[in-house]
This record gives C-alpha cells, sequence and structure tokens, in this order.
C-alpha cells in the first residue's frame, strides 16, 4: 500500500528555522517525484515545489523560489520542506504529493498533511 | 504564468449533475486532473488525464477537456459529494504546476 506519512503539527515563532518531513513507503521512492502544497487558512492549494528523488532534480514555484528549500534523503524514503527563517505568513497546512513521471502528470497519492503556525 | 479559472461555488441538488469548469487559455491542449478535498482532509485525486478515474472513485465522476473549458462532471449527486474541487495542469512553458482557485461544491 502507498502511504506518505508526514512529521507532526508545529508551533514556531517568526525568524525559527523548520524542516519538515514526508515519509514514502509501499513503492519505488526514487521512481516518483514528490512534490510540495500550501494550503493557508481558508484557501486554495498553492504548489511550491516538486523534487525527483533519484537525482534530487528539483523545480520551484517562482513564488517559493529562495523562500524555501526542498531536498530529499533516497536512503531512508523522506522528502523535506524547510524554512531558515519563518514568517507568520508562513501558517498554512502543507501538504507532500506522489507525483509519477511524465511532463503533464498528476498528484496520485497525498499525505496527510503538517500544519505550520508561526506566532510570537 | 498560466491561469485556470473555476466558479467559486456549484450548488446542487441530490439525485442532479453537478458540473464544475475550469477554463484556460486553450486548456484542450493540456492534460487536467481534478482533485476532491473534503473539511479537514487532504485532497484526493479523482480523475486524472481529462477522464481517467483512479481505482475506488465512483463511475459517477467523470471529465472532458475541449477548447478553452475543462468540465468535472458528477451525475447522481450525493451528499457525501459536498467537497472542494481544485483542477491542475502541468504548463510546459514555464515547467510549472498550476492549481485553479477551487469551487465549493454544496448539496443543497
Amino acid at each position: 500500500e502507498v502511504q506518505l506519512v508526514q512529521s507532526g503539527a508545529e508551533v514556531k515563532k517568526p525568524g525559527e528555522s523548520l524542516k519538515i518531513s514526508c515519509k514514502g513507503s509501499g513503492y519505488s521512492f526514487t521512481s516518483y517525484w514528490i512534490g510540495w502544497v500550501r494550503q493557508m487558512p481558508g484557501k486554495g492549494l498553492e504548489w511550491m515545489g516538486i523534487i525527483y528523488p533519484g537525482d534530487s532534480d528539483t523545480r520551484y514555484s517562482p513564488s517559493f523560489q529562495g523562500q524555501v528549500t526542498i531536498s530529499a534523503d533516497k536512503s531512508i524514503s523522506t522528502a523535506y520542506l524547510q524554512w531558515s527563517s519563518l514568517k507568520a505568513s508562513d501558517t498554512a497546512m502543507y501538504y507532500c504529493a506522489r507525483r509519477p513521471s511524465g511532463y503533464d502528470s498528476h498528484f496520485d497519492y497525498w499525505g496527510q498533511g503538517t500544519l505550520v503556525t508561526v506566532s510570537s | 504564468s498560466y491561469v485556470l479559472t473555476q466558479p467559486p461555488s456549484v450548488s446542487v441538488a441530490p439525485g442532479k449533475t453537478a458540473r464544475i469548469t475550469c477554463g484556460g487559455n486553450n486548456i484542450g491542449s493540456k492534460s487536467v486532473h481534478w482533485y476532491q478535498q473534503k473539511p479537514g482532509q487532504a485532497p484526493v485525486l479523482v480523475i486524472y488525464y481529462d477522464s481517467d478515474r483512479p481505482s475506488g472513485i465512483p463511475e459517477r465522476f467523470s471529465g472532458s477537456n475541449s477548447g478553452n473549458t475543462a468540465t468535472l462532471t458528477i451525475s447522481r449527486v450525493e451528499a457525501g459529494d459536498e467537497a472542494d474541487y481544485y483542477c491542475q495542469v502541468w504548463d510546459s512553458s514555464s515547467d510549472l504546476v498550476v492549481f485553479g482557485g477551487g469551487t465549493k461544491l454544496t448539496v443543497l
């Protein structure tokens, strides 16, 4: 069974750093892209970026380039999303999702989400 | 950048047919995917590559795509279909994933 299990909810202060995780199981982790999607409270889905764990090829949405870093450790089938200095506006639910190869492909499995709250 | 436009809300009576549109410039030349998101839950893929259904998704869900509009059609709507629905494409010109703004489906 394909599963993406994300790390738990976080409460942070502005300026702090954070790294959240997404562990894949039940499939070949290095053969699928992993994307990250932000959902701010009461708002829609926003694509942040994507990584191919097989070779660490990474793409970012222009809206998030330079704001976050996406990485992966294929030895433990885990992808990461990290911030070096959080802002209150980073408060949101963050989802990871698996994307089969194919330039116009979809996200077929999603993690349960990680809620990040940034507040002083 | 490529923009996908969805109506903010659609309402339908139980047992009727709901149609949720997703507009974009020449979207018919792209592959469109649809996701259902119920309150407090992660999104779920309901249609991919315009009209394919993942296993476990009822046949009541179907999709089409032509010209400047893609459509998600839900037949014989049930109360459990009430959710937000998002369309998504890959914009090859910018190599970016694009989501529509989402449509809230209300079952009357």
